[in-house]
């Protein structure tokens, strides 16, 4: 079957502006994850969503990240006025029932470029 | 602070030889590592676990070795294949669903 997906596969931004990257996860996975890769960084957790629980946010890097998750499905990560160090590959991964056993899934990611 | 280590960023092996891929971890409540391989443009893919429990866990040319005591776990591949060329993050658990990832090791096989 399909696997996760992510778009787009690159963005590129001007400082100041917002963007909205989207996750399209396995069917029938109940979790969510979006991880980030900066330059020169192992992927760093972001948040977290598992079925209708309230999403584990605590590795958001600021007030400027949103991520919300509709019908239990697709996902989009939002981040407002975008700075420079906000550059980085965006991963998206999806796992059954988000256990630890559990394997994720990621997608491609999305590559965000801030000028 | 960077609770998982890879401090190679990049190896190279000669195809047929073993690629031994090292991390290390600093904190002691982790109790589940994995290694994940990435191609260039795709996203990372599950490769091999361990539990704290084991010591060894073993899946045809890929091995994983945990050391406890010296918070240490290493990834074997023998023999190595070209297509074993890629990105090797360690990852790692502690009672909750967060991994917690190294900085990746690039492994070059020679032919």
């Amino acid at each position: 079957g399909a696997g996760v997906s992510q778009s787009p596969s690159n963005k590129v931004t001007e400082k100041g502006k917002d963007v909205e990257l989207r996750c399209d996860p396995i069917s029938g996975h109940t979790a969510l994850y979006w991880y980030r890769q900066s330059l020169g960084q192992g992927l760093e957790f972001l948040i977290y969503f598992q079925g209708n629980s309230a999403p584990d946010k605590s590795g958001l890097p600021s007030d400027r990240f949103s991520a919300e998750r509709t019908g239990g499905s697709v996902s989009t990560l939002t981040i407002q006025r975008t700075q420079q160090e906000d550059s980085a590959v965006y991963l998206c991964a999806s796992s059954l029932s988000g256990g630890r056993v559990d394997t994720q899934y990621f997608g491609p990611g999305t590559r965000l470029t801030v000028l | 602070d960077q609770q998982v280590k890879q401090n190679s960023p990049s190896l190279s092996v000669q195809e047929g030889r073993i690629s031994i891929l090292n991390c290390d971890y600093t904190n002691s409540m982790f109790d589940y590592f994995l290694w994940y391989k990435k191609y260039p443009a795709e996203g990372p893919t599950f490769l091999i676990s361990i539990s704290s429990i084991k010591d060894k866990n073993e899946d045809g040319r890929f091995t994983v070795f945990l050391n406890k005591s010296a918070k240490h776990l290493s990834l074997h591949i023998v023999p190595s294949q070209p297509g074993d060329s890629a990105v090797y993050f360690c990852a790692a658990f502690f009672g909750n669903e967060k991994l917690t990832f190294g900085t990746g090791t690039r492994l070059t096989i020679i032919p």
